[in-house]
């Protein structure tokens, strides 16, 4: 299979634990994106990549999320301290990055996060 | 301010039907326009999208969505709907004059559970 894979799909914590998400998007994509979607919303920006450059975050990212990519492929979203709150879930996209093409953006199965 | 609007939350049709799901947008620009599939505890799977020339579009599945740039609507259709359709679709807009070269800005619709009965 080659789309966007997240790993892991269903994670369980109790609250101020940390959790981490993985995701590992189509190879050939430079982009990067996170997601959040909670029940009956559409998907919120979180962050995006080109390469492995962290070139925006949004208000929504508080201190305690952390998203890396540290070598252009792979990329770690880490939640610290989590809260009721973070229950969600986190979704991982990645699309080619060709100018005034209009991208396609290719999701994951998206990590489910419970925090109890 | 850009925009989209799915108002319908909830589409029932039944099986054999055609189907349609609404879309309208507003945005400054030329927008590029984009649908969405969501089956339950599933990502998002890309359907379809339109960034310029023929007005209809035509995706996966056997979908299509018409751009209609007066009426700045995107509707998506199916001249058959099955069973198997039934999920959550997701409109998405983004103004290709807005931070040009990344869908990071994608305004994404509330989304529009479709139901199709045997």
């Amino acid at each position: 299979d080659t789309g966007v894979s997240q790993d892991p799909r269903h994670k369980i914590t109790k609250r101020g634990q940390n959790v981490t998400f993985r995701c590992d998007p189509i190879s050939e994509h430079n982009r990067l994106y996170w997601y959040r979607q909670t029940l009956g919303q559409g998907p919120e920006f979180l962050t995006y990549f080109q390469n492995e450059a962290q070139l925006e975050k949004s208000r929504l990212l508080s201190d305690r999320f952390s998203a890396e990519r540290p070598k252009g492929s792979f990329s770690t979203l880490e939640i610290q301290r989590t809260e009721q709150g973070d229950s969600a879930m986190y979704l991982c996209a990645s699309s080619l990055g060709i100018q005034g093409r209009g991208n396609t953006i290719y999701f994951g199965e998206g990590s489910w996060l419970t925090v109890v | 301010a850009q925009s989209v609007a799915q108002p319908e939350d909830q589409v029932n049709v039944a099986e054999g039907n055609p189907l349609t799901v609404k879309c309208t947008y507003s945005v400054s620009g030329n927008p590029y326009l984009f649908w969405y599939v969501q089956y339950p505890n599933r990502g998002l799977q890309f359907l379809l999208k339109y960034i310029t020339g023929d007005n209809l579009v035509k995706g996966s599945y056997g979908f299509e969505a018409e751009f209609n740039k007066s009426q700045t609507s995107f509707h998506l259709k199916k001249p058959s709907a099955l069973v198997s359709d039934s999920a959550l679709y997701f409109c998405a807009v983004r103004d290709p004059l807005s931070e040009a070269g990344n869908n990071r800005k994608l305004i994404w619709g509330l989304g529009t559970s479709l139901a199709v009965n045997p």
